[in-house]
């Protein structure tokens, strides 16, 4: 059974960068057959994909968010991670990471980990 | 900046069929990508329901279904349970430059 744990931060200060790990268990972040996600959900709102990591290191970013945002893949600690730079506000979010299927149609996200709050505050 | 519009909310009795839809546009749904469907209860993340338009993955009940016409897509909960109350989601590929991939709204199931 695949798992996806989020960890990192709750508070982050404005201006400053919010850093996020999430660890797999049950399989293997080096294969061909999945990217790895980050995908937020302001409170009581919607879900913003903020992208994806490829076990190569290859990745590919919200347009919205590339500007501010790294995500990179440890293959050694079978984790990826999240980096975004000067948080404001608006990037109070849940943070969940995700485990996306390099489809041959449109990619889906499975599973999915528990989520983390990340508060944007000073 | 959801580029997928669903409605906020809809209702029904236990044993009774609804239909979330989910409407998009040339540069997503209409150009021919598929959707897909998520799940999510109060606290907890989504969880995947539907993939390429019709298919469930395995544990979900059959009472779900789903379909896409054009621009547009459905969930259909038929015989809804009171186990379904939860948020829905729908997702694509969207080939502008806004996003790759976009969720739609979401839509508040409630069992009356």
């Amino acid at each position: 059974q695949v798992q996806l744990q989020e960890s990192g931060p709750g508070l982050v200060t404005p201006s400053e960068t919010l850093s996020l790990t999430c660890a797999v268990s049950g399989a293997s972040v080096s294969t061909d057959d999945f990217y790895w996600s980050w995908i937020r959900q302001p409170p009581g709102k919607g879900l913003e994909w903020i992208g994806y990591v490829f076990h190569t290191g290859n990745t590919n970013y919200n347009p919205s968010l590339r500007s501010r945002v790294t995500i990179s893949v440890d293959t050694s600690r079978n984790q990826f991670s999240l980096k975004l730079n000067s948080v404001t506000a608006a990037d109070t979010a849940i943070y969940y990471c995700a485990r996306e299927k390099v489809a041959a149609t449109t990619d889906w996200f499975d599973p999915w980990g528990q989520g983390t709050l990340v508060t944007v505050s000073s | 900046q959801s580029v997928l519009t669903q409605p906020p909310s809809v209702s029904g009795a236990p044993g009774q069929r609804v239909t979330i839809s989910c409407s998009g546009s040339r540069s997503n749904l209409g150009a021919g990508y598929v959707v897909h469907w998520y799940q999510q209860f109060p606290g907890t993340a989504p969880k995947l329901l539907i993939y390429d338009n019709v298919y469930r993955p395995s544990g979900v009940p059959d009472r779900f279904s789903g379909s896409k016409s054009g621009t547009s897509a459905s969930l259909t909960i038929t015989g809804l349970q009171a186990e379904d109350g939860a948020d829905y989601y729908c997702q694509s590929y969207d080939r502008s430059l806004n996003a790759l991939y976009v969720f739609g709204t979401g839509t508040k199931v409630a069992v009356l």
